[in-house]
Parts: C-alpha cells; sequence; structure tokens
C-alpha cells in the first residue's frame, strides 16, 4: 500500500532554514509527480509547491517562491523541501502528497503522507 | 489566478440526511478538473472525488459529484456518522493549485 511519511519538522527562527524529507514506498516513486500541501493549524489547505517525476518541472506558490525548494532523490524514494528564510507565516502542517494520474502533475493528490509540523518562533 | 469559494462555511445536518456542498470559481475550470477532499479530524485529507464527477478509489457511492465551468456540487447523499468532517475543493492541474476554504459538514 501507498505510504508518504513526512520527517525534519520543529521549531526554527524566523529567517532561520528547515529541510523536510518525505519517504515513499509501495508505489513506483520515480514515475509520479510530487506535491507539498502545508495547513496552518484549524485552518484550510495551501498547495506549496509540484515537482515532475523526473525533476525537470518546479512550480511554487507565490507565497514561497525564491525561498523554498522542492527536489528529489529517485535512487531513495525521497521527495524533499528546502526552506530558507522562513517567516512566521510559514507555521504550518507540510504533507507531502503523490499526484493521482502520473508524472508531469495532471492529476489532483491522490494520497497524502500524515504531515510534520514546522513552528517559526524565536 | 483561479479563487474557488466554498458555500455554506457551517452546514449542520443530521445523520441520514442529505447534505450539499458548493464550490464556485472566479473562472471556468479547465477541463472540469476539480477535485474534492475530506478532511477528519486529526487527520490527513483524503481525495474523494476528481475530474468534478469521478469517485476516487474506495469512495462510497454515497458521494457523489457534479457541475462544470465555474459551478461545483459535492452531494452526500446519507450522511454517516463517519461523514462529518470538513470538505475542501481544489483546481488543477493550473499552478497555483488554490484550495476552496472549506465547508465543515457538523452534527445537528
Amino acid at each position: 500500500q501507498v505510504q508518504l511519511v513526512e520527517s525534519g519538522g520543529g521549531v526554527v527562527q524566523p529567517g532561520g532554514s528547515l529541510r523536510l524529507s518525505c519517504a515513499a514506498s509501495g508505489f513506483t516513486f520515480r514515475n509520479y509527480g510530487m506535491h507539498w500541501v502545508r495547513q496552518v493549524p484549524g485552518k484550510g489547505l495551501e498547495w506549496v509547491t509540484f515537482i515532475q517525476y523526473d525533476g525537470s518541472n518546479k512550480y511554487y506558490a507565490d507565497s514561497v517562491k525564491g525561498r523554498f525548494t522542492i527536489s528529489r532523490d529517485n535512487s531513495k524514494d525521497t521527495l524533499y523541501l528546502q526552506m530558507d528564510s522562513l517567516r512566521a507565516e510559514d507555521t504550518a502542517v507540510y504533507y507531502c502528497t503523490k499526484d493521482l494520474h502520473g508524472g508531469t502533475g495532471t492529476g489532483p493528490s491522490s494520497y497524502w503522507g500524515q504531515g510534520t509540523l514546522v513552528t517559526v518562533s524565536s | 489566478e483561479i479563487v474557488l469559494t466554498q458555500s455554506p462555511g457551517t452546514l449542520s445536518l443530521s445523520p441520514g440526511e442529505r447534505a450539499t456542498l458548493s464550490c464556485r470559481a472566479s473562472q471556468s475550470v479547465s477541463g472540469n478538473y476539480l477535485a474534492w477532499y475530506q478532511q477528519r479530524p486529526g487527520q490527513a485529507p483524503r481525495l474523494l472525488i476528481y475530474g468534478a464527477s469521478s469517485r476516487a478509489t474506495g469512495i462510497p457511492d454515497r458521494f457523489s459529484g457534479s457541475g462544470s465551468g465555474t459551478d461545483f456540487t459535492l452531494t452526500i447523499s446519507r450522511l454517516e456518522p463517519e461523514d462529518f468532517a470538513v470538505y475542501y475543493c481544489q483546481q488543477y492541474p493550473t499552478s497555483p493549485r488554490a484550495f476552496g476554504q472549506g465547508t465543515k459538514v457538523e452534527i445537528k
């Protein structure tokens, strides 16, 4: 069965950096586009970024463009999110999700991890 | 950039009743690429509907989606206790992949 397990969350000061990881299993990771979606506790969902199956195309929400970088290692079945210049408003649970349809991201998020909490606070 | 507006914000119903949730887009959603998700308290979201009307794997047939263009609807024909949750719509694949703000279905 599909499993997505995020890690790397924690407390970081404003202006700091953090790298999230998402370990995938139960499917052929290298064939699927992947997303990060975040949720401020008690609030709604916000799509953050997407990476194509081979890493050749990436898309970002305006709110994180230039500060966050998505990447993947298909040899390790792992997705990453490098977060730099963190702000208080980046505080959220971060979910990694698998695209439904395949490598180029033409589908919605079919599977979600359990999420990892990032808190940006001094 | 497409903005999705969900209504109502909260729906108070009893088990066994029918729920009708709305999602309106600020511009036409290409290809009717509109998805619905359910999020129960303390859990990650779960995909219910994609392509406006196709049920995802394992989703009971009491959940149905309809609509096109800018107006979409999620219908739950008879509410079960586990259906009381928050529901989100999302357009794809155009970036940014906006979500609606959510509709909470609560027990009356």
